[in-house]
């Protein structure tokens, strides 16, 4: 079955401490994308990569970090910088390069608790 | 700073009765997107509207894209409780997605 999957589904962490949120997908899609979900909010975009080995800053890039050396894996470490990490990260991934203008398949998302 | 409004946050209906979410951009989109996020999902693609002035039809769904492409809307004809759940638009402002809030529907049997 061809899909994005996030894992893992609940992740729970100390504040102090970075922390790597998986996303992987087999749709051989060239753009990838991480979001962010707060209640009551719209999704925001936090990165974004167009190509392997290339990504760009979204709206809320401060404090995350991100990797593309791979077309399938697109890796988000929220790091100890970031001021309010708790949250619902969704990955998603859209086929070509026109990240504004195509479809976007997302993963089911990692509820990030961080106490 | 880009933005795109979306009303209202929260509609609960009784399940027969309509349903309509509206979405407003300051600038003009090139494209519009509609998503539906079931509780406890992640959003799934529904259209994209990309014409002024283009309206489409999903079974008792009904997506409109303004004149001046700077608004939106996503009508539901007699819901259903599979209804439920949380609507965005994302509008296509520049060469970004920018998403609205949401509008949350609950649906009472």
């Amino acid at each position: 079955d061809g899909g994005i999957t996030q894992s893992p589904k609940y992740l729970f962490r100390k504040e102090g401490q970075n922390v790597t949120l998986s996303c992987e997908q087999n749709l051989n899609h060239d753009a990838m994308y991480w979001y962010r979900q707060d209640p009551g909010q719209g999704l925001r975009l936090i990165y974004y990569s167009q190509i392997v080995n290339d990504f760009q800053k979204g709206d809320i890039a401060e404090g995350y970090s991100v990797s593309r050396e791979k077309k399938e894996s697109f890796p988000l470490t929220v790091t100890s910088a970031q001021k309010n990490p708790t949250a619902f990260y969704l990955c998603a991934s859209s086929v070509g390069t026109s990240v504004a203008s195509l479809e976007q398949y997302f993963g089911p998302g990692t509820r990030l608790t961080v106490t | 700073g880009q933005q795109v409004m979306q009303i209202p946050q929260y509609q609960h209906v009784q399940e027969g009765e309509d349903f309509t979410t509206y979405c407003n951009s300051s600038t003009t989109l090139s494209n519009i997107q509609w998503y539906k996020q079931r509780p406890g999902g992640h959003p799934v693609f529904l259209i994209q509207l990309v014409k002024s002035g283009e309206v489409k039809k999903q079974k008792r769904l009904t997506f409109q894209f303004g004149e001046a492409k700077k608004n939106s809307s996503l009508h539901i004809t007699a819901t259903q409780t599979t209804d439920v759940g949380t609507y965005f638009c994302a509008g296509n402002q520049g060469g970004k997605l920018i998403f609205g809030q949401g509008t949350e529907l609950s649906v009472k049997p």
